[in-house]
């Protein structure tokens, strides 16, 4: 059964610094990876998709990466700004399901 | 397209009552998927439909939930009667039927049930 896991659970850091957001899975054998944002009270925005077959997705200040093998992606954050708090989640594709991990909450402060 | 849209946006019942929440898939997609999410167990699966078809309902918390999707365009996910434990928010989210797309979200309901 594929599990899905995100560390840190919570983050607070001061505007401007670089972020990495930590997620693993269980099983190896996934479609894709998918990262979301969602604001509070808000529905899941996607941020970025990785094909099995890809190793990192770039959007904006926006970049992350999968090692399959291994089980792990990240999501980097550059410059972080405080627009970017939110809740981070991660997806991993595995036959038809898309299973969440628990999230990580972003609080960036000025 | 407006992206996957969700009814009710919020919805407030009385326990034993009967609630219905509806969505409506981005056109073209032809899956479907209803998720709940609550503080404790985050986002959790319930059913899915690949071409209006439940294909897996492994994650529906018990007989009480129920959903259909009689078409394309349009799918209900129905709770009878409810409890307070279901209060949580729903999500609906869709995506092509490959394996590699990907998949988007509505902004949910918010069910709370007094």
């Amino acid at each position: 059964k594929q599990e899905v896991t995100q560390i840190p659970a919570a983050l607070s850091v001061p505007e401007g610094e670089n972020l990495v957001l930590n997620c693993s899975f269980t099983d190896s054998a996934i479609y894709n990876l998918q990262w979301f944002r969602q604001d509070p009270g808000k529905g899941l925005t996607s941020l970025l998709l990785i094909q099995s077959s890809q190793r990192e997705q770039t959007s904006g200040r926006l970049n992350a990466s999968l090692d399959k093998s291994s089980g792990r992606s990240t999501l980097y954050i550059a410059a972080s700004q405080p627009g970017d708090s939110a809740t981070y989640l991660c997806a991993v594709r595995s036959t038809d399901k898309l299973i969440f991990g628990t999230g990580t909450r972003l609080q960036v402060f000025p | 397209d407006a992206g996957v849209i969700q009814s009710p946006r919020h919805e407030v019942t009385e326990m034993g009552q009967e609630v219905t929440l509806r969505c409506k898939p981005i056109s073209g997609h032809n899956s479907l998927f209803w998720y709940r999410q609550t503080m404790m167990r985050g986002l959790e699966l319930l059913i899915y439909f690949n071409n209006n078809v439940p294909i897996d309902d492994s994650g529906m918390p018990e007989d009480r939930f129920s959903a259909k999707m009689p078409n394309a365009s349009f799918s209900t996910l129905k709770i009878q009667p409810s409890e307070p434990r279901d209060s949580a928010v729903y999500f609906c989210a869709s995506s092509l039927l490959q394996r590699r797309a990907e998949a988007f979200f509505g902004q949910g309901t918010r069910l709370t049930v007094v």
